[in-house]
């Protein structure tokens, strides 16, 4: 059962390139979620969304994009990057109810550098 | 809107010491609250929950304990070791919503 899997783990864009980090998750979730870390700040939610066909916007989602068009995939897109991107990102993934509702499962996390 | 303030760190401590994390929230209904701990390198994972006032909640050897007269949830721990070396970030998420809302982080570091 691997989980949360993210790619790429390391990545360095120069100013202006877009890229997708991409996210997939073997645990038949509903609700799955990109965050960003930054140092002494936390993590700040990017995106999430409920289903396949469904997202919204989170705090911070200005400059990126997201798509769910399968339960497993959320691929996160960064269009135009900027040096404010430069951010460890986090995917993670959680059931609609149950037991379970509100434990998130992370994936290893995705270092961006933007030059 | 809900938010939740931890003490800052980084915390770095001998080993069997006691370790206690302060957590305090702020939120408009009554939220389930967490603490989820960051191995060097590693993503975040679930270390203990508490769903509402008065819950404990346990793992490893940490505890917690939901206290809604002071809006806390501090984490403790009675002897810790070289290996809860982490980052432990407090966390909540009001009823009825399944998003997430995170403190900074505390970086703790445990020396042998």
């Amino acid at each position: 059962n691997a989980g949360v899997t993210q790619t790429p783990k390391f990545r360095i864009l120069k100013i202006g390139q877009s890229m997708t980090l991409q996210c997939a998750q073997d645990m038949n979730h509903n609700y799955m979620y990109w965050y960003r870390q930054d140092p002494g700040m936390g993590l700040k939610l990017i995106y999430y969304s409920v289903g396949a066909g469904i997202t919204d916007k989170g705090e911070v989602p200005n400059g990126y994009n997201v798509s769910r068009s399968t339960t497993e995939d959320f691929p996160l897109r960064l269009e135009l990057a900027a040096p404010s991107q430069t951010s460890v990102y986090f995917c993670a993934s959680s059931p609609a109810g149950g037991k379970g509702a509100n434990v998130l499962t992370f994936g290893a996390g995705s270092r961006l550098t933007v030059l | 809107g809900d938010s939740v303030t931890q003490m800052e760190g980084p915390v770095t401590l001998s080993e069997e010491a006691f370790l206690t994390i302060n957590c305090t929230y702020t939120a408009t209904g009554y939220p389930s609250l967490f603490w989820y701990v960051q191995y060097p390198g590693e993503g975040l994972q679930l270390l203990l929950k508490a769903t509402k006032a008065d819950d404990k909640g346990s793992n490893k050897g940490f505890e917690a304990t939901y206290r809604k007269e002071t809006t806390s949830f501090h984490l403790e721990k009675g002897s810790v070791q070289v290996s809860d070396s982490a980052v432990y970030f407090c966390a909540l998420s009001d009823r009825g919503d399944y998003k997430l809302s995170f403190g900074a982080g505390t970086t703790v570091t445990v020396r042998a």
